[in-house]
């Protein structure tokens, strides 16, 4: 069965570094998302990207954020300048586009020090 | 951010018997409803979904309920079975839209 793999499954960063985190979605999906859950709190919403471009983002995703799709497969979320508060679970997902469900990755626990 | 509210933060049934998760909204715009599933360490896995245009959607021993008027879904399971334990989400997309918005999340315990 098809599945979001996303890279690495840990990463601890220090404050202030540039981390980026991988995934790739499931192959004949049109639209991605990035998701982040904070310990002990719900899953957010970042945003999402269709068509090479963001079709929508949140309030969370500031200018430290940056997402990309840099080949047919890869999707990435960059954090420039990463903040304590950015620790958190990041889930990639995927959808079809015939309906809204999406496909969620294992996810990448950031953990900032 | 309360749009979507999940007011029982956990839920413990006997194997065999029926689980019943609840969800509450608030934001009119929202026309299509999820529940996911997710396992420690694990991300969320899409069980099923319901559209706004109806009150009833079954997979199996997976049954959505909503209840557009009172802005209420509510999902069962049975027969539950000890692999159900995890945490169910629900979440809800606005017409036209992609982004999920989801709720607190119930933990469901089934005990053998």
């Amino acid at each position: 069965e098809p599945e979001v793999t996303q890279t690495p499954s840990h990463q601890v960063t220090q404050m202030g570094q540039e981390v980026i985190l991988r995934c790739v979605p499931i192959s004949n999906h049109l639209y991605f998302y990035w998701y982040r859950q904070i310990l002990g709190q719900k899953v957010e919403f970042l945003v999402s990207f269709y068509n090479n471009e963001i079709s929508e983002k949140s309030e969370i995703f500031d200018d430290q954020f940056s997402v990309e799709r840099p080949d047919g497969s890869n999707f990435t979320l960059k954090i420039r300048s990463t903040k304590l508060e950015d620790s958190a679970m990041y889930f990639c997902a995927s959808s079809g586009g015939r309906g809204p469900e999406a496909f969620f990755g294992q996810g990448t626990r950031l953990t900032v020090v | 951010d309360q749009q979507v509210k999940q007011n029982s933060p956990s839920l413990s049934v006997q194997e065999g018997r029926i689980s019943i998760l609840n969800c509450d909204y608030t934001n009119s715009m929202f026309d299509y409803f999820l529940w996911y599933k997710k396992y420690p360490a694990e991300g969320p896995t899409f069980l099923i979904s319901i559209s706004s245009i109806k009150d009833k959607n079954e997979d199996g021993r997976f049954t959505v309920f909503l209840n557009k008027s009172a802005k209420h879904l509510s999902l069962h399971i049975v027969p539950s079975q000890p692999g159900d334990s995890a945490v169910y989400f629900c979440a809800a997309v606005e017409t036209s839209g992609s982004r999920l918005t989801f709720g607190e999340g119930t933990q469901l315990t089934v005990n053998p």
